[in-house]
């Protein structure tokens, strides 16, 4: 089985400021990578798949980089609206995993 | 577009069979996409279940394999999940969602409690 690990668990930032997730993959996962943004109380949101496509309606301040083993999302300059947490997921392995989730507080 | 409705018993007792069903609008579940279930338990983290094709074709997660069952029901354009031998662990949000090589759209997710 994949594992995910993503840093930091909690990311502390003002408005405006560039928040850099990380997820890293405990083998290969090529390129089938996806980010999935969850606001409380909410079920999780596409954001990127493919580790840098971006999904439709997603804002371009989120942009995903990576392949193997290291991948980053990206939200160039957080808004109110960014608190969340969010999940790495890998579909190049089975089983399907998921990280165990960044949270973003401003 | 397509969207997903979640339903089913809130409250299952120990020993005994979660069974949910998740409702396909606004799209045809014999598309050329596979469908899936995804659990939460509270405050924590998010587990895949497994998946179903139209064709009945199935892959599920081996922590779970042995109690899953996700069947297809085309006639109302819908996909069922059933876990058997339920404890309290298996205490969680239960979502379905389109696969197409990621997860988009979700259902709006199911609370389950398992508890006497």
């Amino acid at each position: 089985e994949v594992v995910l690990t993503q840093s930091p668990a909690t990311l502390s930032l003002s408005p405006g400021e560039r928040a850099i997730l990380s997820c890293r993959a405990s083998q290969s996962v090529s390129n089938y990578l996806a980010w999935y943004q969850q606001k409380p109380g909410q079920a999780p949101r596409l954001l990127i798949y493919d580790a840098s496509s971006r999904s439709t309606g997603i804002p371009a301040r989120f942009s995903g980089s990576g392949s193997g083993t290291d991948f980053t999302l990206t939200i160039s300059s957080l808004e109110p609206e960014d608190i969340a947490v969010y999940y790495c997921h890998q579909r190049g392995s089975w089983p399907l995993t998921f990280g165990g989730g960044t949270k973003v507080e401003i | 577009q397509v969207q997903l409705q979640e339903s089913g018993p809130g409250l299952v007792k120990p020993s005994g069979t979660l069974s949910l069903t998740c409702a396909v609008s606004g799209g045809s579940i014999t598309s050329n996409n596979w469908w899936t279930w995804v659990r939460q338990p509270p405050g924590k983290g998010l587990e895949w279940i497994g998946e179903i094709f139209h064709s009945g074709s199935t892959n599920y997660n081996p922590s779970l394999k042995s109690r899953v069952t996700i069947s297809v029901d085309k006639s109302n354009n819908q996909f069922s999940l059933n876990l058997t031998s339920v404890t309290a662990a298996d205490t969680a949000i239960y979502y379905c969602a389109r696969d197409f090589q990621r997860f988009d759209p979700w259902g709006q997710g199911t609370l389950v409690i398992v508890s006497s």
